[in-house]
């Protein structure tokens, strides 16, 4: 399996604009994550989802964040308008719905740079 | 989910076995204990975990106490390859609480 994977892999914007990361979960996963990680504050849990559904979106900053799953291979989580303080690295990850099986298991990333 | 308590970092020759402690003393009975790294610029990478046996796979062994408060990662033969943050992390592993909530882990370096 190619494991999880993440578009853009490096993304540069302006301040204003909208960013959209995008998200290929490991086929049969039923369980996908969005993180993001700054030096600040480490590695934080933004939303996740099971079967498309989102379950958990505490950690969503605010409303200029937001996340989709139209379907079981892809998620975006899109950003608008962009700001400087949006930069950081933003995991996606996913996991199986098995008992014995559920770990989880991260994407590359997707280096965002808001200047 | 049960907080851990891990050395901000350590250092290991490059051969010897790298051992990273980690203390959840609040843990709960059906808790796992698990154990990510993060090599710079990249994803986390799961390793290995365990519930209250003693695990082994290819990459590292994790040894839990018997009361369970507390574990131990073990890299056999250290690499330079190995220099990352590692993350221990407790989970409960049931439907509405499936995410993993990092620390600030142990960052480990490798000495050549």
């Amino acid at each position: 399996d190619a494991g999880v994977i993440q578009s853009p892999r490096h993304e540069v914007t302006e301040m204003g604009q909208e960013v959209t990361l995008r998200c290929k979960p490991i086929s049969g996963h039923d369980y996908l994550f969005w993180y993001r990680q700054t030096m600040m504050r480490g590695l934080e849990l933004l939303i996740y989802f099971n079967n498309n559904v989102p379950i958990d979106d505490s950690g969503m900053p605010e409303d200029r964040f937001s996340a989709k799953m139209p379907n079981a291979s892809f998620s975006t989580l899109k950003i608008q308008p962009s700001e400087p303080r949006d930069s950081a690295v933003y995991f996606c990850a996913s996991s199986g719905d098995r008992a014995m099986e559920n770990t989880i298991y991260f994407g590359e990333g997707s280096w965002l740079t808001v200047v | 989910d049960a907080k851990t308590t891990q050395p901000p970092s350590m250092d290991c020759a490059e051969g010897r076995a790298a051992n990273l402690p980690c203390n959840h003393s609040t843990i709960s009975g059906n808790e796992y204990v698990y154990w990510y790294r993060q090599i710079h610029s990249q994803g986390p990478q799961y390793i290995i975990h365990g519930l209250k046996n003693n695990e082994t796979n290819e990459m590292a062994s994790l040894i839990i106490t018997e009361d369970r408060k507390s574990s131990t990662l073990i890299l056999p033969h250290a690499t330079l390859r190995d220099t990352a943050v590692y993350y221990c992390i407790v989970r409960v592993r049931s439907f509405g609480n499936e995410k993993l909530t990092f620390g600030t882990g142990t960052r480990l370096t490798i000495i050549p």
